[in-house]
């Protein structure tokens, strides 16, 4: 059974880079068919799609954030980042990520991290 | 960017009773990228319904998903007391994948 585990810094400051890594359990990071994705949620609110890499390297950004965002999949060490430069007190939320296959929602979703940004 | 409107906001039941929930779209949505979520306290989203109509693995029958074009629909035709939550809908055939606000269904 497939597990994802993010993990980061739980605070950031304001300015700063929020820097967060997914571990995925099951060695599926290689396979093709599989689509990598950051999705968050600021407390209390509903969901936002970040970001979603593809198993041959494409990456797709919501265009709200794509200046400051930036994913990448390492298949070496079995995990997938998100960066986020530059953030403001906005860019605090529970951040997940997940995994679907081509032409599916995301299935698999990792248990959430809360990063609150805050001095 | 497609936006969906869900409603209602909250949903107030009783266990065993029919929940409907709707999701509009402001553009057409190819029903073979509509998704349905349900979200409890603490948790992550878990995929009920993918193509607007089919159940994800492990799903029970009494969820149900239909609709095409703008208009979706999530039934749940008798709630059991785990089904409380919130659920959410997705259009993940237009970038950006966009969600609607979400329906909280509670106990009345």
């Amino acid at each position: 059974q497939l597990q994802l585990q993010e993990s980061g810094p739980g605070l950031v400051k304001p300015s700063e880079t929020l820097s967060l890594t997914c571990t995925v359990s099951d060695g599926s990071i290689g396979s093709s068919n599989y689509y990598w994705g950051w999705i968050r949620q600021p407390p209390g609110k509903g969901l936002e799609w970040i970001a979603t890499e593809s198993y041959s390297g494409n990456t797709y950004y919501n265009p709200s954030l794509k200046s400051r965002v930036t994913i990448s999949v390492d298949t070496s060490s079995n995990q997938f980042s998100l960066k986020v430069r530059s953030v403001t007190a906005a860019d605090t939320a529970v951040y997940y990520c997940a995994r679907r296959v081509a032409g599916r929602p995301f299935e698999y979703w990792g248990q959430g991290t809360l990063v609150t940004v805050s001095s | 960017e497609i936006v969906l409107t869900q409603s209602p906001g909250t949903l107030s039941l009783s266990p065993g009773e029919r929940a409907t929930l709707s999701c509009r779209a402001s553009q057409n949505v190819d029903s073979s990228y509509l998704a349905w979520y349900q979200q409890k306290p603490g948790q992550a989203p878990s995929l009920l319904i993918y193509g607007a109509s089919s159940r994800a693995t492990g799903i029970p029958d009494r969820f149900s998903g239909s609709g095409s074009g703008t208009d979706f629909t999530l039934t749940i035709s008798r709630l059991e007391p785990e089904d409380f939550a919130v659920y959410y809908c997705q259009q993940f055939g237009s970038s950006p994948r966009t969600f609607g606000q979400g329906t909280k269904v509670e106990i009345k």
